[in-house]
């Protein structure tokens, strides 16, 4: 049973596309993320979602742009694709919005923009 | 704001041989810390947490941690490494209220035999 489940796990597009990741959870949490790593292996927060609302907002690109369809899934928009959007993105839950909580990750999505 | 330092870039280790990963945070406020440990092409899973007590930590795969305020560090050990334990290792912080963890430049341990 995958807990976390991102698709496209590969991406490979054009600059100047607009693509989507989607991700899935099935553990039945309230708050769900959006993680960048980069090429050095940074990873930096840019979206929360908890029951549907964003409550984090990183200072990102409005070029990004997450969705919640339902506390389940969380969708990450990306128009106008650049070079520098060539990340691992990682998808992550967690039971609620408290810092106590762990937080679950999927296995990423991996986007090279040529 | 808070950030984290994680001391060094690459730890090489033989097999058997004990590790400690180094991690040092800073911080304007209380705040929860965490070790993560990523497999080569997988997410990240958590190894351990220090939310408040006793502030040596035990975590899976034998691993632990202890909190030390006045030094805010968050040193990773385990006694004895597995080849398995080839990975990224990340220290992070989070923030009490809305779970934003921050998390450092991560540590890649590499066991050989």
């Amino acid at each position: 049973d995958t807990a976390v489940s991102q698709t496209p796990k590969y991406l490979v597009t054009q600059m100047g596309n607009d693509k989507s990741i989607k991700c899935e959870q099935n553990l039945g949490h309230d708050t769900m993320y959006w993680y960048k790593q980069d090429s050095k292996k940074f990873l930096k927060i840019m979206f929360s979602y908890n029951n549907k609302e964003l409550i984090i907002n990183e200072t990102v690109p409005n070029r990004f742009s997450p969705k919640s369809p339902d506390k389940a899934h969380l969708n990450l928009h990306i128009n106008s694709l650049e070079l520098g959007d060539s990340a691992v993105y990682f998808c992550a839950s967690s039971p609620g919005a408290s810092g106590t909580y762990e937080q679950y990750f999927g296995p990423g999505t991996r986007l090279t923009v040529t | 704001a808070q950030s984290v330092t994680q001391l060094d870039s690459q730890v090489p280790v033989f097999e058997e041989a004990p590790v400690e990963l180094r991690c040092n945070y800073s911080s304007s406020v209380s705040v929860y810390l965490f070790w993560y440990v990523q497999y080569p092409n997988q997410g990240l899973q958590l190894l351990l947490k220090y939310l408040s007590g006793s502030t040596l930590v035990k975590g899976i795969n034998g691993f632990e941690a202890e909190f030390n305020k006045s030094q805010t560090s968050f040193h990773l050990r385990k006694p004895s490494v597995h080849i398995s334990d080839t990975a990224e290792y990340f220290c992070a912080v989070s923030d009490r209220s809305w779970g934003k963890l921050q998390f450092g430049a991560g540590t890649q341990v590499v066991v050989t035999p």
